[in-house]
């Protein structure tokens, strides 16, 4: 089983829906949860990052993270082409070297 | 501001060939990283860095070797390249091995070994 899973997609919506991308871990010590955006030929790019439980908003995305269900959660508001990437979710437990990624959720917003 | 600067972009290697991929960093972050990704597989750590002189193994580690002389560089090595190591290479930084900052990827460098 691995560390932390996500859903690959791909996801395809309609400009302007609401998406909701999501990740699930099995290690309860991690504490810092990202959310990474990655077009294609290009590096990953961060996107969010959270500490702990809790919201986190930045104009049309919101994070989320609950670790009693080992959860994290990324909504996107208002969709644009523009969102049109792969999002990969990273954590990282406090004082540890080690990031650990989903293996990203390929997204196509459609006009 | 350049960030995380990784050359080549691309390159195309035949079996059992070495070379070295260049990473370097204008940020003068402590602790650097180099991941490779795979279809499916998402990003794996190949080794670490917390400071010039300091380096580590990480998730995936056979068949590359690295060096930190300065704050700004960390090449990677392939030293006998195989068709298993055809993956997309990305370098990383972050500031402070121990920081809560996270960390920041440069485009990547495209390898295929025939």
């Amino acid at each position: 089983q691995k560390e932390v899973e996500q859903d690959p997609g791909p996801l395809s919506v309609p400009e302007g829906a609401i998406v909701s991308l999501n990740c699930t871990y099995s290690n309860s010590a991690f504490q810092y949860f990202m959310w990474y955006r990655q077009y294609s030929r290009k590096g990953p790019e961060l996107l969010m990052y959270t500490y702990s439980s809790g919201n986190k908003e930045d104009g049309r995305f919101t994070a989320q993270v609950d670790k009693s269900s080992k959860y994290i959660s990324l909504f996107i508001r208002d969709s644009q082409p523009s969102d049109s990437a792969t999002y990969l979710c990273a954590m990282r437990v406090q004082g540890a070297q080690k990031l650990v990624f989903g293996q990203g959720t390929r997204l196509t917003i459609n006009p | 501001n350049a960030g995380v600067t990784q050359t080549p972009k691309f390159q195309v290697l035949k079996t059992g060939q070495s070379m070295t991929l260049q990473c370097a960093q204008d940020m003068n972050h402590e602790y650097m990283s180099w991941y490779r990704q795979d279809p499916g597989m998402g990003l794996r750590l190949i080794h670490y860095s917390v400071g010039a002189g300091i380096t580590d193994q990480g998730e995936v580690p056979n068949g590359y070797n690295v060096s930190r002389s300065t704050t700004e560089d960390f090449p990677l090595r392939l030293l006998s390249a195989a068709p298993s190591q055809t993956s997309v290479y990305f370098c990383a930084s972050r500031a402070g091995h121990l920081s809560n900052q996270p960390q920041h990827f440069g485009d990547g460098t495209r390898l295929s070994i025939l």
